[in-house]
């Protein structure tokens, strides 16, 4: 099975601008979660998505934001762009949520914010 | 007091010694536990999942999960220099989503 794909896998915007990043899952996986990576935060939990509905945001302001489509491809969109949003953010798929299902990550997305 | 508590490290060992990396967490009621590992400049990727009390094995990797203490740890039998990575404890808290909660990873070095 192909693995957790996201796209692009680089970018460099300017503050003020707006980004929308793209995660297709492990084919059969219908739970779609967004991360957040920085240096001195760690890895930081975004939102989740199930059969296109969010089931859980994390402490981030609404610049941020994301929906699921009915293949369970994902996109997540940043609005406004801080240089504070300089960061890999990575995108994991599991069967399902609710379980202890394992979640599998792409190989992010490095956004650069000049 | 942080979710998912890890010590950053870094953690030097020889080759072929046993690496032991810990993690606590604080919410009692979490069920799922998970230990990734990331090279730099790559994705984290699953070593281990565990979710009772005891020890899981998988080759030279063992988890162990102690929930009354509320503490998680790995061990690495015979490592290698290619196992030099930061190291991920991840939890799922007790509530119904999906939500991974991640500790700040623990750096391991092994020395050939």
């Amino acid at each position: 099975k192909a693995g957790v794909t996201q796209t692009p896998r680089y970018l460099i915007k300017t503050r003020g601008q707006q980004v929308t990043l793209s995660c297709s899952p492990i084919s059969g996986h219908r739970s779609v979660s967004w991360y957040q990576q920085t240096p001195g935060q760690g890895l930081q939990f975004l939102f989740e998505y199930f059969s296109e509905t969010q089931r859980n945001k994390g402490n981030f302001p609404g610049r941020f934001s994301g929906r699921q489509f009915s293949n369970s491809r994902s996109e997540m969109n940043v609005s406004t762009l801080e240089l504070g949003d300089s960061a890999l953010y990575l995108c994991a798929s599991s069967p399902w949520t609710g379980g202890g299902e394992t979640q599998y990550f792409g190989p992010g997305t490095r956004l650069l914010v000049l | 007091q942080k979710e998912v508590e890890q010590n950053s490290g870094p953690l030097s060992v020889p080759e072929g010694a046993i690496a032991s990396l810990n993690c606590t967490y604080s919410d009692r009621g979490s069920q799922s536990f998970f230990w990734y590992r990331q090279y730099s400049g790559k994705s984290p990727e699953l070593i281990m999942s565990i979710y009772s009390n005891g020890d899981k094995e998988d080759g030279r990797f063992t988890a162990q999960l102690n929930k009354a203490s509320q503490y998680v740890s790995l061990l690495i039998r015979d490592s290698q220099p290619s196992d030099s990575a930061t190291y991920l404890c991840a939890v799922k808290g007790s509530s119904n989503t999906g939500k991974l909660i991640f500790g700040q990873g623990t750096t391991l070095q092994v020395k050939p």
